[in-house]
């Protein structure tokens, strides 16, 4: 069973103020990992898909890093907006079964 | 179409009853998949259709859940002798099935189930 951890459940962040949470999945048999942004009311949007160890993801304000060998990632958003609050997915692509699993997702809240 | 198209948007049914749910993926693209988010939970997978290979059923919950794609066209997910847990919001998604390809989600099917 593929197991994909996401924390914080949720977060509750000033505006201006950065934030970090994590992503934690099996180090072995990475084929990719996908950050995900999913506003209320919408569909889900991809972040970034990451596919190296090292790897680091940069879109504006959000930036992401991978670490494959120990089977973590971060996403980073910087100087919090209240358009950034949405619940952040990450999956995992397993190389061997291909599918794509998801996180619970971490629920991000920006307080004006 | 421009985006992954999903049918119906809501939809209302008896317990007992049979639904069906329809996606439409981005044309060319060889990968779908099907999730569900039942309330309070996170995106869950059902199923992986990659162009004619054979499907990834792993995630199917009962035997009463099915799904079909003809090549890399429209998919439907079939419940049958649908149950009060069957309830939730179901996701399609498609991609370009390359190793960098991210998925692209439908609006979802919500199926509430009486």
């Amino acid at each position: 069973i593929l197991n994909v951890e996401q924390s914080p459940q949720s977060l509750h962040v000033q505006e201006g103020d950065s934030t970090n949470f994590t992503c934690s999945f099996p180090s072995s048999n990475f084929y990719a990992l996908h950050w995900y942004r999913w506003e209320t009311a919408k569909s889900p949007e991809a972040l970034f898909v990451m596919t190296l160890n090292g790897d680091e993801k940069k879109k504006g304000r959000i930036s992401a890093t991978l670490n494959t060998k120990e089977g973590y990632s971060y996403l980073y958003i910087k100087g919090s907006q209240p358009e950034d609050s949405a619940t952040y997915l990450c999956a995992f692509h397993d190389s061997s079964a291909s599918k794509i699993i998801f996180g619970s997702g971490t629920r991000l809240s920006i307080r004006p | 179409g421009a985006g992954v198209s999903q049918s119906p948007s809501n939809k209302v049914t008896e317990k007992g009853k049979d639904v069906e749910l329809r996606c439409d993926p981005i044309s060319g693209h060889t990968a779908l998949y099907w999730y569900r988010q039942r309330l309070g939970q996170g995106l869950e997978f059902l199923i992986y259709f990659q162009g004619n290979s054979a499907p990834d059923k792993s995630g199917l919950p009962s035997d009463r859940f099915s799904a079909e794609r003809t090549g890399e066209s429209v998919s439907t997910l079939t419940i049958q002798r649908t149950q009060q847990e069957d309830s939730a919001v179901y996701l399609c998604a498609s991609s370009s099935g390359l190793l960098t390809g991210e998925l692209f989600f439908g609006e979802g099917s919500r199926l509430t189930v009486l």
